[in-house]
């Protein structure tokens, strides 16, 4: 139980173009999801919580209109990465939470 | 504001061996404490929680951690490790349902050698 995916799991985009990530919890309903970013060797770093129905709440420093959130449903949230430039390759992984925080696999963004 | 401190950054131990990966937190009112592990590549998966109740908890894959109040640590073990215990470990502090945001430490990379 508990299983939560993620597509792509990776994908390979020119600079400039815009880039959707889906994040599904399989088995179980969230009202809360997370997205997060790792870059090589290091911890997670959270960007925003994503809450079914209502705008996404975002860390300090991460732009929120670069990086689009919606929480359509309680089982689905998106990630989509807007005019993609480089800096902005990493490793994107969700959470569903129900109290407890369910890891995706990830999504491995390279920008060219 | 709440924190987690993971003092190993990177920790080897012979197949066999027993293993004790370290986790300080620092957190106003009674934590929520998790370990996941990450291979390379993938996303996380818990291996075991604490919200209340016994401070020894008994977690997947044979690990199972010990909350210390007085110590502010929530340390996690394993009497016997194996090759494919090898990964990235993190420890994770949270205010618990309703507030469910986690703080996490920088992690731990387990090697195993033969």
């Amino acid at each position: 139980g508990a299983v939560v995916s993620q597509h792509p799991s990776w994908v390979i985009c020119k600079s400039g173009t815009s880039v959707k990530i889906e994040c599904r919890s399989l088995d179980f309903q969230a009202t809360t999801m997370f997205w997060y970013r790792q870059f090589p060797k290091q911890s997670l770093m959270l960007m925003a919580t994503s809450n079914e129905g209502s705008k996404a709440t975002y860390e300090q420093g991460v732009e929120k209109d670069k990086f689009l959130i919606n929480h359509a449903s309680l089982t689905l949230s998106t990630l989509t990465v807007t005019s993609a430039h480089p800096e902005d390759s990493s490793f994107y992984i969700c959470s569903a939470s129900t109290g407890t925080q369910y890891f995706g696999p990830g999504t491995r963004l390279t920008v060219l | 504001a709440q924190s987690v401190t993971q003092p190993d950054i990177h920790i080897t131990v012979s197949e066999g061996a027993s293993l004790e990966l370290r986790c300080n937190y620092s957190y106003g009112a009674t934590p929520y404490l998790f370990w996941y592990v990450q291979s390379p590549g993938q996303g996380l998966q818990l291996l075991l929680k604490y919200f209340s109740g016994d401070t020894l908890v008994q977690g997947i894959k044979g690990f199972e951690a010990e909350f210390k109040r007085s110590q502010s640590s929530f340390n996690l073990r394993k009497p016997s490790v194996h090759w494919s215990d090898a990964a990235e470990y993190f420890c994770a502090v949270g205010a618990g349902v309703g507030n469910e945001k986690l703080t996490f430490g920088t992690g731990t990379r387990l090697t195993i050698i033969p």
